[in-house]
């Protein structure tokens, strides 16, 4: 298995509502993240989970919340939203010491906050 | 902190034509990778090339193949015979080989093949 699963693949949430994304990976690898790409710009790192503990938080607000439950799972939950958080949300994964090799996406999650 | 710079916004060739694509990079790091993601309107991130530092051989993947100057920090991209599904954005990204830091991208060029 060589892929990244992400669920759902469209959301429409409002601004008071609480919703999670989630992301699944069976390759092994002990390094998963998530990014933010908003139209016609590059991918923004948010968070980097190694070995299920968050190590990189790129100074996201704190409506954005990660959660690495095990080696497999990495969910990002969403509460009090703002419009301008609306963008595709894309999550990958790597081994712990990413090879040229590494880098795997999931096909995102657009997300539309109302 | 390592910075991705891709000064080409958008480019239009015509279909079977050679185009190249410009990326240059900064880091004070000795051990890393360089790649080059397409992204078509479905949004999936694709993995187009991939070239490890400290190999001098250029990689080359059918069509596709980079020029990997360490020095002067450059890595473009060409594509020869050029087809009408290799209308995308092309983002040039940066990887550490020190540990799970995540890719550093460009700004990306949007590439569109006209018939």
């Amino acid at each position: 298995d060589t892929e990244v699963t992400q669920t759902p693949k469209h959301l429409v949430m409002g601004m008071t509502n609480k919703k999670s994304l989630k992301c699944e990976q069976h390759m092994g690898h002990r390094a998963m993240y998530w990014y933010k790409q908003k139209a016609k710009k590059p991918p923004e790192l948010m968070f980097v989970y190694s070995y299920e503990k968050l190590s990189i938080n790129e100074s996201v607000p704190s409506r954005f919340s990660p959660e690495c439950p095990n080696s497999s799972l990495l969910n990002l939950h969403l509460h009090a939203l703002q419009p301008e958080d609306s963008a595709l949300y894309l999550c990958a994964s790597s081994p712990p010491r990413p090879t040229s090799y590494g880098y795997t996406f999931g096909s995102g999650t657009r997300l539309t906050v109302v | 902190a390592q910075t991705v710079t891709q000064s080409q916004p958008e480019m239009s060739v015509q279909e079977a034509e050679t185009v190249t694509l410009s990326c240059t990079y900064d880091t004070s790091e000795n051990n890393y990778y360089l790649f080059w993601y397409k992204q078509p309107p479905s949004r999936q991130m694709i993995l187009v090339i991939r070239q490890e530092a400290y190999k001098q051989q250029n990689a080359t993947e059918n069509r596709f193949s980079v020029n990997f100057q360490k020095a002067a920090k450059s890595f473009s991209l060409k594509i020869s015979d050029s087809q009408l599904g290799d209308t995308a954005m092309y983002f040039c990204a940066f990887g550490s080989g020190g540990g799970a830091d995540g890719l550093t991208f460009g700004k990306g060029t949007h590439l569109i093949i006209q018939p």
